[in-house]
């Protein structure tokens, strides 16, 4: 079974211009989440998607970032535009939906690699 | 809102030695607790994790962990790592019906031989 994928797995680009960074979850995965680590902090969760809808935003640090996830596959997240402060390693993860006793696979999270993205 | 502590930015263990990871939340309820890895140029791995019951949870790659409700702890261990082992771990909490995880800082192991 293949993993969690991102594309690129490094981006630099200058502050002002435009990124897309691209996730493929793993196949039958309803939830795809967004995650971030900036240089040295935690892992901050951005977003949460259940098919092509977003459940929960409330991470997402402004307007200049859109994430989408159109027909409910994979996921885009274009920062728009960038600033230096968006340096740091962009996250997705995957997971099944539904429970059983004792086990939510919801909260069970595959990651994928991640994206270095560096803004100059 | 929940949040996460790992103490030790760093440990360094010798190969074969005993290894123990702390990790402390912060949580109005039962959390659900998870450990993480991520060993150079990889993504974040599942270690294991604990949603109820038993409080010792045994994960991939001989880790166990405990959950110890009074302590507010979820401290990993492993009785005799391997270089391979070499990683940083990540220790996460997950609200009921919330299923963002919140994640510590993380700690960077090094074995050495």
């Amino acid at each position: 079974e293949a993993g969690v994928t991102q594309f690129p797995s490094h981006s630099v680009i200058e502050k002002g211009q435009t990124v897309t960074l691209r996730c493929d979850p793993i196949s039958g995965h309803d939830n795809l989440y967004w995650y971030r680590r900036v240089m040295g902090k935690e892992i901050k969760f951005l977003l949460h998607f259940v098919k092509e809808s977003k459940q929960d935003e409330s991470g997402m640090p402004n307007n200049r970032f859109l994430a989408e996830r159109t027909g409910g596959t994979y996921s885009t997240l274009k920062v728009q535009p960038a600033e230096l402060e968006d340096s740091g390693v962009y996250f997705c993860a995957s997971s099944q939906e539904g429970r059983i006793p004792k086990r939510d696979y919801r909260y069970e999270q595959y990651f994928g690699p991640g994206t270095r993205l560096t803004v100059t | 809102a929940q949040s996460v502590t790992q103490p030790d930015i760093h440990i360094t263990v010798s190969e074969g030695a005993s290894l123990e990871l702390r990790c402390n939340y912060s949580y109005g309820a039962t959390p659900y607790l998870f450990w993480y890895v991520q060993s150079p140029g990889q993504g974040l791995q599942l270690l294991l994790k604990y949603f109820s019951g038993d409080t010792l949870v045994q994960g991939i790659k001989g880790f166990e962990a405990e959950f110890k409700r009074s302590q507010s702890s979820f401290n990993l261990r492993k009785p005799s790592v391997h270089w391979s082992d070499a990683a940083e771990y990540f220790c996460a909490v997950g609200a009921v019906d919330d299923y963002k995880l919140s994640f510590g800082a993380g700690t960077t192991v090094t074995v050495r031989a």
